[in-house]
């Protein structure tokens, strides 16, 4: 499999419900990114990962926490969502750090909360 | 506050004739410019790309202008072909260091007419 993958692509859920969403890059990228966009929005960054590491965190609620553990996963863990965050979210993945390359994206997820 | 913006949320062109997408900024910072194209439940892919260093660039069909005392740039599709019929977005960001997430516009609806 090539690209940026996202599972699942759609998933609906509760506010007490505990859910994950799962990114993986097949490009041998060192820099992954979610991002979210909400209807009439524009995409909107949420969390920056360079080599593993968080370098970045757009002021998202905690009740959003992403996990990295190697530079080819990216993973967004939610818990007691509102319905305001029902939204697509994607993932991007980009080469190395503080390089010019383009992004590449998911398909992204696209999240309920009921 | 918006950094970036596309103040068309549509554009209807016919086959054949030029497509033409702005986008402005407000953030000086911003030194890197991407347009990405995005179809129905797909995640966005890149097109083109400008550096704040030149004021063009071109790449088959498709050219980006630079205007930075404006703080505004154009896609110019020459000629639109209906495969072209997609959500264009207008990206940016500043290359201070480290991986940094983009800026999104809200994104222009290019419609090609046969």
């Amino acid at each position: 499999e090539t690209g940026v993958t996202q599972t699942p692509r759609h998933l609906v859920m509760g506010m007490t419900n505990k859910k994950s969403l799962k990114c993986e890059q097949h490009l041998g990228h060192n820099a992954m990114y979610w991002y979210k966009q909400s209807a009439k929005k524009p995409l909107e960054l949420m969390f920056v990962y360079n080599f593993k590491e968080q370098t970045e965190n757009n002021s998202v609620p905690s009740r959003f926490s992403p996990e990295c553990p190697n530079s080819s996963h990216l993973f967004l863990h939610l818990h007691t969502l509102q319905p305001e965050d029902s939204a697509l979210y994607l993932c991007a993945s980009s080469q190395g750090a503080s390089d010019l390359y383009e992004q590449y994206f998911g398909p992204g997820t696209r999240l309920t909360v009921t | 506050d918006q950094q970036v913006k596309q103040n068309s949320p549509s554009l209807s062109v016919q086959e054949g004739r030029i497509s033409i997408l702005n986008c402005d900024y407000t953030n000086s910072m911003f030194d890197y410019f991407l347009w990405y194209k995005k179809y129905p439940a797909e995640g966005p892919t890149f097109l083109i790309s400008i550096s704040s260093i030149k004021d063009k660039n071109e790449d088959g069909r498709f050219t980006v202008f630079l205007n930075k005392s404006a703080k505004h740039l154009s896609l110019h599709i020459v000629p639109s072909q209906p495969g072209d019929s997609a959500v264009y977005f207008c990206a940016a960001r500043s290359t201070g260091g480290g991986a940094d997430g983009l800026t999104f516009g809200k994104g222009t609806h290019l419609i090609i007419q046969p």
